[in-house]
């Protein structure tokens, strides 16, 4: 079975300071693996994935992740947050056997003024 | 791209009657197409998939259903709706058959079951 865990309910940051979302998953095969950005009452935006290759994906908005294979971990980062940053971030994974995406429970990233 | 439309919005309902929500999807074809539902403890969980017309995979049973009458629509019923039905559910859609592909979702719909 494949699962991905969050283990930071909130994160709180000063803006202009770096920021970090933690995310460790679990997966048979070669991972895929995604973040996912909601605002309140919106749909999830993708923000970016990493499917093989370079190890720093970079994606919208400023953010990257890194992915780390030998301490499955898939972290989401920014060298310097906004306010606006200020939102829910869904960490999700997929494998080569499964059709489906496993969400983690979701971070609330908190940028304060 | 794909365009992923919610209908409706907002949706206020009494206990014990039935519901419709539907999702269109523009500018795809052969979507695969999710229906999850986040309750207010913000996870997120996946209630039905399709991978064509006519072809629902249920992940979790309980008081709801789906159906794809159409390539790119999605509907989410239920017959009689209970309390617990109530939350912020999301239509989404990726590409078939290719499990790298990045799915999109919807603006969502609330609903409210009192």
């Amino acid at each position: 079975a494949q699962s991905v865990a969050q283990p930071e309910d909130q994160v709180n940051v000063a803006e202009g300071n770096p920021l970090t979302v933690k995310c460790t998953y679990s997966v048979s095969g070669n991972p895929y693996l995604f973040w996912y950005v909601q605002y309140p009452n919106r749909g999830l935006q993708f923000l970016l994935k990493y499917i093989t290759g370079d190890n720093l994906v970079k994606g919208s908005y400023g953010f990257e992740a890194e992915f780390n294979k030998s301490q499955t971990s898939f972290h989401l980062k920014k060298p310097s947050a906004l306010v606006s940053d200020s939102a829910l971030y869904f960490c999700a994974v997929r494998d080569a056997r499964y059709s489906t995406l496993t969400f983690g429970k979701g971070t609330m990233l908190l940028v304060s003024p | 791209s794909q365009t992923i439309h919610q209908w409706p919005a907002t949706l206020v309902q009494p206990v014990g009657s039935p519901l419709s929500l539907e999702c269109t999807v523009e500018g795809t074809s052969n979507p695969n197409l999710y229906w999850y539902r986040q309750a207010a403890g913000r996870g997120l969980q996946l209630l039905f998939y399709s991978v064509g017309i006519g072809q629902i995979s249920s992940e979790v049973p309980q008081n709801l259903s789906a159906s794809r009458p159409q390539d790119r629509q999605f509907i989410l019923s239920s017959k009689k709706l209970l309390l617990s039905d109530s939350g912020f559910y999301l239509c989404a859609c990726d590409r078939d058959a290719q499990l790298r592909e990045t799915q999109y979702f919807g603006p969502g719909t609330r609903l409210l079951v009192l």
